[in-house]
């Protein structure tokens, strides 16, 4: 079975301030990672993902994340936050061969960005 | 713009009632997921398909809630009787395989 572990519940930052949301992962097999953005009543929207090849990842909004997989981490990085990041943030793993778990998601992470 | 379409956005009931809810995935896309929200237990996964077959439904109470395909443009999760515990935001999603999913404006459910 797969699972995910956001080790922040929440993350305050001040305005155009560098971030980092932590994402860790556990599989027997070789995995995609995602990222996700939740906005209040809103759907989630995919920020970036990591399938295969380069392990730095580029996404939207200026995101980018990082597959490390001797720790088994994927965490999200951005250099300068705006407000309108303020958003809950999932981390997300899927088996590449399919199976029971589909996508699993993680418990998310709040950012509040401080003005 | 593709998108995938939940109706109802909001639904408030009695409890004992039946609730469908219905997504209409992007066209093309072969897999579909249920997923249900709440602050307690994060993201759930209730059931998903590929290619309209259930390959898993193993997150849903199965004496009450219910998932199909009737074809490639509907999808829809039927909780019947519905219960107080099951208020939520449901979710669907559509995808290619395990690649990503894009996920709809979710049903927010309140049951009274």
């Amino acid at each position: 079975a797969q699972s995910v572990t956001q080790l922040d519940s929440q993350v305050p930052v001040f305005e155009e301030a560098p971030v980092e949301l932590r994402c860790n992962y556990s599989s027997s097999v070789s995995v995609y990672l995602f990222w996700y953005v939740q906005y209040p009543n809103q759907g989630l929207q995919l920020l970036l993902k990591y399938l295969s090849g380069s392990t730095l990842v580029k996404g939207i909004n200026g995101f980018e994340a990082e597959f490390n997989k001797s720790q088994t981490s994927f965490h999200l990085r951005k250099p300068s936050v705006h407000i309108s990041d303020t958003a809950e943030y999932f981390c997300a793993v899927s088996d590449p061969r399919g199976g029971a778990d589909g996508l699993t998601f993680g418990k998310g992470t709040h950012l509040i960005i401080q003005p | 713009d593709a998108r995938v379409t939940q109706t109802p956005r909001h639904k408030v009931t009695e409890m004992g009632q039946e609730v469908t809810m219905r997504c209409q995935p992007i066209l093309g896309h072969n897999t579909v997921f249920w997923y249900r929200q709440t602050m307690m237990q994060g993201l759930e996964l209730l059931a998903y398909f590929r290619n309209r077959a259930p390959l898993d439904d193993s997150g849903m109470p199965k004496d009450r809630f219910s998932a199909e395909m009737p074809d490639a443009t509907l999808a829809t999760l039927k909780i019947q009787p519905s219960e107080p515990r099951d208020s939520a935001v449901y979710f669907c999603a559509s995808g290619l395989g395990w690649t990503e999913a894009f996920f709809g404006q979710g049903t927010r459910l309140t049951v009274v």
